[in-house]
């Protein structure tokens, strides 16, 4: 089975600190998402990556970065966290190309940022 | 602007009825559709994924896609207490992307 690690489950943060949330993913899989959820606006692609050292905005990218330095991890980051960033954060992955674009999600990071 | 729209419930049905989720989307182009079942604190898990017309059927689950009308369905047939969650659509944007738009999800509740 794929497997999609996150390296945080709860965060607590407080305004203007950086804000590192890892994911990594073990199957070999090309495509990595950011996305945050927040109730009564559903899921929000933040930034994804199709390859090493490549990446995209999504829908909501602002204040918001990403890397990817490695196939097998990518990395979201807050660079001046806000309260308006408080949300569970979700990374997925996908094997890419055509048909193979199920998403496989970790278990989320929940950020709260005070 | 590309969405996908569901009924955010809550849909409650009685164990052993059939539950019809559906989800209707904007893109007409779009051609890879998904279910995702997410239990509270949980993160989403594929159910279901349909790309041509007609039904798909696994187990307990049939996804129906109508293309022209824009429109995806999910039927949970004989519905139990462990299927209440919230069920997220999801449609890719077209051109073989591997992004995925999704809809602010339906929330089942299954009575015993």
């Amino acid at each position: 089975d794929v497997k999609v690690t996150q390296s945080s489950r709860y965060l607590v943060k407080r305004t203007g600190e950086k804000v590192f949330l890892e994911c990594v993913q073990d199957m070999d899989h090309e495509n990595m998402f950011w996305y945050r959820q927040d109730p009564g606006l559903g899921l929000r692609l933040i930034y994804f990556s199709y390859d090493v050292k490549m990446k995209e905005k999504g829908d909501i990218p602002e204040g918001y970065s990403v890397s990817r330095e490695k196939k097998e991890r990518f990395s979201l980051i807050l660079e001046s966290a806000s309260t308006n960033q408080t949300s569970m954060y979700l990374c997925a992955s996908s094997k890419g190309g055509s048909g193979a674009n199920v998403l496989t999600f970790g278990a989320g990071s929940r950020l709260t940022v005070l | 602007q590309k969405e996908v729209e569901q009924n955010s419930g809550p849909l409650s049905v009685p164990e052993g009825a059939i539950a019809s989720l559906n989800c209707t989307y904007s893109d007409r182009v779009s051609q890879s559709f998904f279910w995702y079942r997410q239990y509270s604190g949980k993160s989403p898990e594929l159910i279901m994924s349909i790309y041509s017309n007609g039904d798909k059927e696994d187990g307990r689950f049939t996804a129906q896609l109508n293309k022209a009308s824009q429109y995806v369905s999910l039927l949970i047939r004989d519905s139990q207490p462990s299927d209440s969650a919230t069920y997220l659509c999801a449609v890719e944007i077209p051109g073989n992307t591997g992004k995925l738009i999704f809809g602010q999800g339906t929330t089942l509740q299954v009575k015993p």
